[in-house]
């Protein structure tokens, strides 16, 4: 079956330093979505990347899908306190066609001033 | 901001008692889910919906259930709460490019 790893599973990061966090998948993806949740909060919707090599940027977030689409990584430059929470990558599921996705374990990140 | 509503957002029940989660979307998406988390933990799938009546178990086995006769409500029920079911539950929504669109949640505690 589908294996997806997220790394690392928790970040520390000091206030305005750079941080990487990574998705791996066992199997080559369509597409991958990243989500945030805010500590008490619920996942929400950041960002879909479809193409191969594809990056996206949203303002201090990059986004990268590898060129075998089968990992994904959300680079944060100058973090922030408000940079903190769970970050998921999520794909659809291979063997299924109706859109339910498969979620990593996510990596939370902590911000100390 | 996305228009998916959960009622209650906080629930302390005893043991044995009845109770129902409601979920609300007001964006007509066919497709919904719920989804158990602990706190700091990765999203467990429990049940989805592709549209009314139409209701699927998930990869976590769940003793609750679901009902879909509105397109726009999808209600989740546990006949017997017992302190194993302490959580919080997500319901989520997705339009057709399969985003997930989630509601605030409900952190039900079982005593």
């Amino acid at each position: 079956g589908q294996q997806v790893m997220q790394i690392p599973q928790y970040q520390h990061v000091q206030e305005g330093e750079d941080f990487t966090t990574y998705c791996n998948s066992s199997t080559t993806l369509s597409n991958i979505q990243w989500y945030k949740q805010r500590p008490g909060g619920h996942p929400v919707f950041l960002i879909q990347l479809v193409k191969s090599g594809e990056v996206k940027k949203q303002k201090r977030l990059t986004f990268q899908f590898g060129e075998a689409k089968k990992n994904s990584s959300l680079h944060i430059t100058a973090t922030q306190t408000t940079d903190v929470g769970t970050y998921f990558c999520a794909f659809p599921r291979r063997t299924d066609s109706w859109g339910k996705l498969q979620f990593g374990a996510g990596t939370q990140v902590v911000v100390t001033p | 901001e996305a228009d998916i509503y959960q009622t209650p957002r906080y629930l302390v029940i005893g043991t044995g008692k009845k109770i129902t989660l409601e979920c609300s979307q007001t964006m007509g998406h066919d497709k919904m889910y719920w989804y158990q988390q602990d706190p700091g933990m990765e999203l467990h799938l429990i049940h989805y919906s592709y549209g009314v009546n139409s209701t699927e178990k998930g990869d976590l086995s769940s003793e609750s259930t679901v009902s879909r006769i509105r397109t726009e409500h999808f209600p989740l029920t546990l006949e017997s709460a017992r302190p194993s079911h302490t959580s919080q539950y997500l319901c989520a929504s997705s339009d057709l490019r399969d985003e997930q669109f989630f509601g605030p949640g409900t952190r039900l505690t079982v005593l």
